[in-house]
């Protein structure tokens, strides 16, 4: 079946628009991540979703960043007003529900990414 | 600094065995992983280990878990030119966030 997809797969922009990063996780899956990864700092979480809330915001690094999930489905993550720091590899994940507790192992699988590039 | 470490580079001969190592800080991670990910590629899920286990073994990979010392290792038996990637390790909290270490890069040499 179809993974997690995102789109766009590149993005460029100049420094102060706003950019929108999509993500399409598997069908049927419950939780959904989106994280980044950049040269300076590595693999970060950024948002987590469970169905169409954000229980945990907590890695989204200014209120620059925001993230909205509709239908239990897509998932869009906004910069406004983007810097030349916010240059990284966005990536999405899901998994069917919650990777974490005590009973469960649920594998969070990873889109391809967005290369995004702040001019 | 960083919840997870791990050391930034390691360079193996092709048939050699590889040994990735990390430290985490979550004793709390019921479950702690391996990704892996290639040049160009997105995350790869290689194996995982539940927090009661000492030990996992799957095929060419070999997971070792000391949880006393918060230290877990990867083991990558006979070491192919398809195992140069960098290889992530990764803690959770109770919502499933992934804390992941800087990564190994893993050089496999001829």
């Amino acid at each position: 079946g179809a993974g997690v997809s995102q789109s766009p797969s590149n993005k460029v922009t100049e420094k102060g628009k706003d950019v929108e990063l999509r993500c399409d996780p598997i069908s049927g899956h419950t939780a959904l991540y989106w994280y980044r990864q950049s040269l300076g700092q590595g693999l970060e979480f950024l948002i987590y979703f469970q169905g169409n809330s954000a229980p945990d915001k907590s890695g989204l690094p200014s209120d620059r960043f925001s993230a909205e999930r509709t239908g239990g489905s897509v998932s869009t993550l906004t910069i406004q007003r983007t810097q030349q720091e916010d240059s990284a590899v966005y990536l999405c994940a899901s998994s069917l529900v919650p990777s974490g507790g005590a009973t469960t192992q649920e594998t969070q699988y990873f889109g391809p990414g967005t290369r995004l590039l702040v001019l | 600094g960083e919840d997870v470490e791990q050391s930034l580079f390691l360079s193996v001969r092709e048939g050699d065995s590889s040994v990735i190592n990390c430290t985490y800080t979550d004793s709390s991670s019921t479950y702690l992983y391996w990704y892996k990910q290639e040049p160009g590629a997105g995350l790869q899920l290689l194996t995982y280990i539940f927090s009661n286990m000492d030990m996992k073994q799957d095929q060419r990979l070999t997971v070792l878990l000391n949880k006393k010392d918060k230290h877990l290792s990867l083991r990558i038996a006979d070491t192919q030119t398809g195992d140069s990637a960098i290889y992530f390790c990764a803690e959770t909290d109770s919502w499933g966030k992934l804390q992941f270490g800087a990564g190994t890069q893993v050089v496999v040499t001829p």
